[in-house]
């Protein structure tokens, strides 16, 4: 069981590119999410899945979109990066244990936009 | 006001001491209650949930409190290792369960 794998690790970008970044989770969630983490700012949703085939938008979603692939995958995609994006980008995915509904985070990625 | 609040610290405390911490939250219809722990440039962790009667884990012992909307976790017999920040969490039944996460407060064991 890996869990919950992000891919990549870290990533440099120059302003105006685009990167998609990869998450998957192998513990059969239905809901999965994405959040960024800046210093002194905690974390924050940018967008979630409650289910396959629905996406919906947290806190922080401009300049994102997302696709949920299937029950495993999500994916956020940055279409034209800017310098405010520079962060560190965690998925993460939760079960429907009713009552209960805790995270499982991944590794997270890097991303320093120049 | 910030819809789930906590003291960002540092908390300095030595091996062996005894340290709590709180966590306020504004809405007065949340549903569940967890502590994470995050360390240093790591994903947060699931430490423990926190249930109405109280919840005791080994070393750590988490308390709700619905009345005074706040939620608290105590570390007894502090490691070194239990230096990290610890982030509390409250979901709110919006249809699909969306975590609130505090910011943090850090905890700091030294020898």
């Amino acid at each position: 069981n890996a869990g919950v794998t992000q891919t990549p690790k870290f990533q440099v970008l120059k302003t105006g590119q685009s990167m998609t970044l990869q998450c998957a989770q192998d513990m059969n969630h239905n809901s999965m999410y994405w959040y960024r983490q800046d210093p002194g700012m905690g974390l924050r949703l940018i967008y979630y899945s409650a289910s396959e085939g629905t996406t919906d938008k947290g806190e922080v979603p401009n300049g994102y979109n997302v696709s949920r692939l299937n029950k495993r995958e999500f994916s956020l995609r940055l279409e034209s990066a800017a310098p405010s994006q520079t962060s560190v980008y965690f998925c993460a995915s939760s079960g429907t244990r009713i009552g209960t509904y805790e995270q499982y985070f991944g590794p997270g990625t890097r991303l320093t936009v120049t | 006001r910030k819809e789930v609040e906590q003291d960002p610290g540092p908390f300095n405390v030595p091996e062996g001491a005894t340290v709590a911490f709180n966590c306020t939250y504004s809405n007065s219809a949340s549903q569940s209650f967890f502590w994470y722990r995050q360390d240093c440039r790591k994903e947060p962790k699931l430490l423990m949930s926190v249930y109405s009667s109280g919840n005791e884990d080994g070393r750590f012992t988490a308390q709700l409190n619905r009345a005074s909307q706040y939620i608290s976790l105590l570390i007894r017999d502090s490691k070194l290792s239990d230096s990290a920040t610890y982030l509390c969490v409250v979901n709110d039944q919006r249809g699909s369960y969306i975590p609130t996460f505090g910011r943090g407060t850090s905890l700091i064991v030294h020898p």
